[in-house]
């Protein structure tokens, strides 16, 4: 099956312990991105990779950290997470970025809670 | 500022009637325009995209119209259905982003009621 999957689902932890959100696609897809959804602010983009080892920020990169090694994976990484970090965080891949249709698939989400 | 803007109030509708939702945006040059679906605890699932040289997009029940000159977008969904009671989320891919970057409004709450 087709599909985006993210790991952990949930996650609680502590200020300044780091974590790893990792991320993977079966579709050999070339473009991947983070995003996270707040209440009332909807997706914001964090960090998005056209292809292995091309990474860009997005709109809200602060405190995030990402790497692109592999085509398939696309872990999402807070060094030294803060309780203003606390959000569902969303993985997408799509075919190719760039000026052609940009349809995303969205991975299932990631519940993190920063204490 | 840049700002797209849908509607935070939900929408309440009777089922069989249409679903009309708005989106609209400032100080973007969108490349084009894509709606998503979601569901409660769920990722957002891809819709529609209607490019800015075109007027308007169907597919099925869905049809979406893309007016440059007013700066929105209209989703409809005829012949509404209970299940179709979900978030709606516009995102539009900015020139200046490369088309890499994707923006996303806050979305509409639909409920279709029997």
């Amino acid at each position: 099956e087709a599909q985006v999957t993210q790991n952990p689902r949930y996650l609680i932890t502590v200020t300044g312990k780091k974590l790893t959100v990792t991320c993977s696609q079966n579709m050999n897809h070339e473009y991947m991105s983070w995003y996270r959804q707040d209440p009332g602010l909807g997706l914001r983009q964090i960090y998005y990779s056209m292809n292995v080892e091309v990474t860009d920020k997005g709109d809200v990169p602060e405190g995030y950290k990402v790497s692109r090694k592999e085509k398939r994976n696309f872990p999402l990484i807070l060094e030294s997470p803060s309780p203003n970090q606390t959000s569902l965080y969303f993985c997408a891949s799509s075919p190719y970025g760039g000026n052609r249709d940009n349809e995303q698939f969205f991975g299932p989400g990631t519940r993190l809670t920063v204490l | 500022s840049q700002k797209i803007e849908q509607n935070s109030e939900a929408l309440n509708i009777q089922e069989g009637k249409t679903a009309t939702l708005t989106c609209n945006y400032t100080n973007y040059s969108p490349a084009y325009l894509q709606w998503y679906r979601q569901d409660p605890g769920r990722g957002p699932v891809f819709l529609l995209l209607i490019r800015e040289n075109e007027k308007e997009k169907r597919k099925e029940r869905l049809k979406v119209t893309f007016d440059t000159t007013l700066k929105q977008s209209l989703f409809h969904i005829t012949a509404s259905q209970p299940a179709d009671s979900a978030t709606y989320l516009c995102a539009l891919a900015p020139y200046s982003g490369g088309y890499n970057k994707l923006i996303f409004g806050a979305g509409t709450r639909l409920a279709v009621h029997p």
